[in-house]
């Protein structure tokens, strides 16, 4: 099946720092990469939409100018969670839309976990 | 109204048993179906597809109904290894949305 490659697995910040998470497919081109963030024995709650060479589309409460998404090429998107702080800890998760036979499918990174001091 | 919807759980079984989960869903242009499990701070990992045939890979197998808009996961002979959180996805054609439910715990126990 096809790779997400997300990185880093951990991250311990101070408060006000930002940080960047990257999501890379490694063996397709990813047109759509969704970004997720869950909170402990929490569903899944999508943050935006991020499709490559345009604006990410964010849901509905979540910051634009807080979370920024960059979707500059088909095979990376990044996550910069900016001024981070003790509430943004949580478990940021990508996914990017499979291509060819797997084009319905949701291919998952393996998740950052973010904890801000 | 969350658009898809499954019991949280969690529903603890011995080894062996048999298990079904639900999940409906309430966006009736939902067009694909899929169950992923996740493990406690992993990434959700493709289970299977759901077909209105039917799907079956091994002790697992999914259904989809249509008509009632709700799709299901059973679980036969049950693995200590089968605990997890296992969440049902309905993805909307056109646009592809993929709407996840918020997950069902399952633990397995001797």
């Amino acid at each position: 099946g096809a790779v997400v490659s997300q990185h880093p697995s951990w991250v311990i910040c101070k408060s006000g720092t930002s940080v960047k998470i990257e999501c890379r497919s490694l063996d397709f081109q990813a047109t759509t990469m969704f970004w997720y963030r869950q909170f402990p024995k929490q569903s899944l709650m999508l943050m935006a939409t991020s499709n490559e060479g345009s604006k990410a589309t964010y849901e509905q409460g979540v910051e634009k100018d807080k979370f920024l998404i960059n979707h500059a090429s088909l095979t990376l998107s990044t996550l910069t969670v900016t001024s981070a702080h003790p509430e943004d800890s949580s478990f940021y998760i990508c996914s990017a839309r499979g291509t060819g036979l797997q084009w319905e499918k949701l291919f998952f990174g393996s998740g950052t976990q973010l904890s801000v001091l | 109204r969350k658009e898809v919807e499954q019991d949280p759980g969690p529903f603890n079984v011995p080894e062996g048993a048999t298990v079904a989960f639900n999940c409906t869903y309430s966006n009736s242009a939902s067009q694909s179906f899929f169950w992923y499990r996740q493990d406690c701070r992993k990434e959700p990992k493709l289970l299977m597809s759901v077909y209105s045939s039917g799907n079956e890979d091994g002790r697992f197998t999914a259904q989809l109904n249509r008509a009632s808009q709700y799709i299901s996961l059973l679980i036969r002979d049950s693995k200590l290894s089968d605990s997890a959180t296992y969440l049902c996805v309905a993805i909307s054609g056109g646009s592809y949305i993929p709407t996840f439910g918020r997950g069902t715990s399952l633990i397995v126990h001797p």
